[in-house]
């Protein structure tokens, strides 16, 4: 079982280059989301998915774009990188009960 | 000012000592609260979840929620070194299980043998 899995898990841009993190779970669960983590700001919701099909905002989506054409997956995709999108990456997902289940991270850094 | 606050510490304590940890938070609608463990480099994991006031023990841990303070709390006893790692407050206003979450900045946590 692997539960929810991201790749890459390190990457190296340069400013202005586009690519997308993937991020797929085996569990079956309808909802996914998307965090970024900085030193000192916690983790901040990007976008979520309750759905295949269904997206939306969350606090920090501006530069980032998302689809949910399956259960399975939910990739982040950044459309021209930035410095001030150097961060760590989570994917979550979550069903009905209480647990929402992370990744292991993505770092990713721009230049 | 952000709509939850919790000290980054970092804070120390010898093993065997009871650790506080706490978050206050500005949303009076947020009902569900939990905390989370990050080990360095991995993903957060789950460690309690508690459904609007009251405590919630499991373990060593024990999580307590105020909502008439807008406080909420993390006790961990008996502490011991593999419990060094940053600790996430984290809140949602609608169903917790969603994903839609407003962390904390975390605290680290270190445990000396």
């Amino acid at each position: 079982n692997a539960g929810v899995t991201q790749t890459p898990k390190f990457q190296v841009l340069k400013t202005g280059q586009s690519m997308t993190l993937q991020c797929a779970q085996d569990m079956n669960h309808e909802y996914m989301s998307w965090y970024r983590q900085d030193p000192g700001m916690g983790l901040r919701l990007i976008h979520y998915s309750v759905g295949a099909g269904i997206t939306d905002q969350g606090e920090v989506p501006n530069g980032y774009n998302v689809s949910r054409s399956t259960t399975e997956d939910f990739p982040l995709r950044l459309l021209s990188a930035a410095p001030s999108q150097t961060s760590v990456y989570f994917c979550a997902s979550s069903g009905q009960t209480d647990t929402i289940y992370f990744g292991e991270g993505s770092w990713l850094t721009v230049v | 000012q952000k709509e939850v606050e919790q000290d980054p510490g970092p804070l120390s304590v010898p093993e065997g000592a009871i650790v506080s940890l706490n978050c206050t938070y500005s949303n009076s609608a947020f009902q569900y609260f939990m905390w989370y463990r990050q080990y360095s480099r991995k993903g957060p994991e789950l460690l309690m979840y508690t459904y609007s006031s009251g405590n919630k023990e499991d373990g060593r841990f024990t999580a307590q929620v105020d909502k008439s303070s807008k406080y909420i709390s993390l006790f961990i006893r008996d502490s011991q070194p593999s419990d060094s790692a940053t600790y996430l407050c984290a809140m949602s206003s609608g169903s917790g299980n969603t994903g839609k979450l407003i962390f904390g900045q975390g605290t680290t946590l270190q445990v000396k043998p």
